[in-house]
């Protein structure tokens, strides 16, 4: 157990639809990054935040958004949705900030399968 | 360009049967090159993190090593559970990339 918490582990949803993913940061970690991971494409950086202000942006769509909340927990908006937007979504907590250069190890959540159909 | 690579894409081992995995890399200013483990429907999972060519990390059954141009998993007596896919990542400036990864599959 990581020690990192998504939710929901399993969503499907019709194309042109919202969602919202959470995640909850592992204790005292002040950094949060999201992943998607599709079967052609690996593992995407899409955005990071550091305590609750934007330190890193990714090959994340403007159809997307996301924040980092007071309490650290972080959500994902996903809206418009299309087919190719499928795909397993991981957020990930660090310790450290300040962006990118200063990734260290990272503590991966069990990620939120999103299906659109 | 900028580029991680890993090969092979899958590899099929009897267990007990030692093999390497490789990271290459084509990328300016290496800061750190990182190893990670992941099954199936999982997050990735830290294994090592490595800094400077000719620094090695050991972990059980596997060993990670460092040169200028590509890092390499050595896997000594797999076993079964050790079924899985293995990303490695660089950091370089500003960038964190992950490479497409390595699936491992020992059979028993």
């Amino acid at each position: 157990d990581s020690g990192v918490t998504q939710t929901p582990k399993h969503l499907i949803t019709a194309t042109g639809q919202r969602v919202t993913l959470r995640c909850s940061p592992r204790s005292g970690d002040l950094s949060v990054y999201w992943y998607q991971q599709s079967l052609d494409q690996g593992l995407q950086f899409l955005i990071q935040y550091y305590n609750g202000e934007e330190r890193a942006k990714g090959n994340i769509l403007e159809r997307f958004s996301a924040q980092q909340f007071p309490d650290l927990h972080s959500e994902l908006n996903l809206s418009s949705l299309e087919l190719g937007d499928s795909a397993l979504y991981f957020c990930a907590s660090s310790p450290r900030g300040g962006g990118l250069q200063n990734t260290g190890e990272l503590f991966f959540g069990e990620g939120s399968r999103l299906t659109v159909l | 360009e900028d580029q991680v690579t890993q090969s092979p894409e899958a590899l099929r081992l009897q267990e007990g049967e030692s093999s390497s995995l490789n990271c290459s890399y084509t990328v300016s200013g290496l800061r750190g090159l990182f190893w990670y483990r992941q099954d199936p429907g999982k997050g990735p999972e830290f294994l090592f993190t490595l800094y400077s060519a000719g620094e090695e990390k050991e972990k059980e059954r596997l060993k990670a090593t460092l040169t200028k141009k590509e890092s390499f998993l050595h896997i000594t007596a797999p076993k079964p559970e050790d079924s899985a896919t293995y990303l490695c990542a660089v950091l370089y400036g500003q960038n964190f990339v992950f490479g497409p990864g390595t699936r491992l599959s020992v059979l028993p």
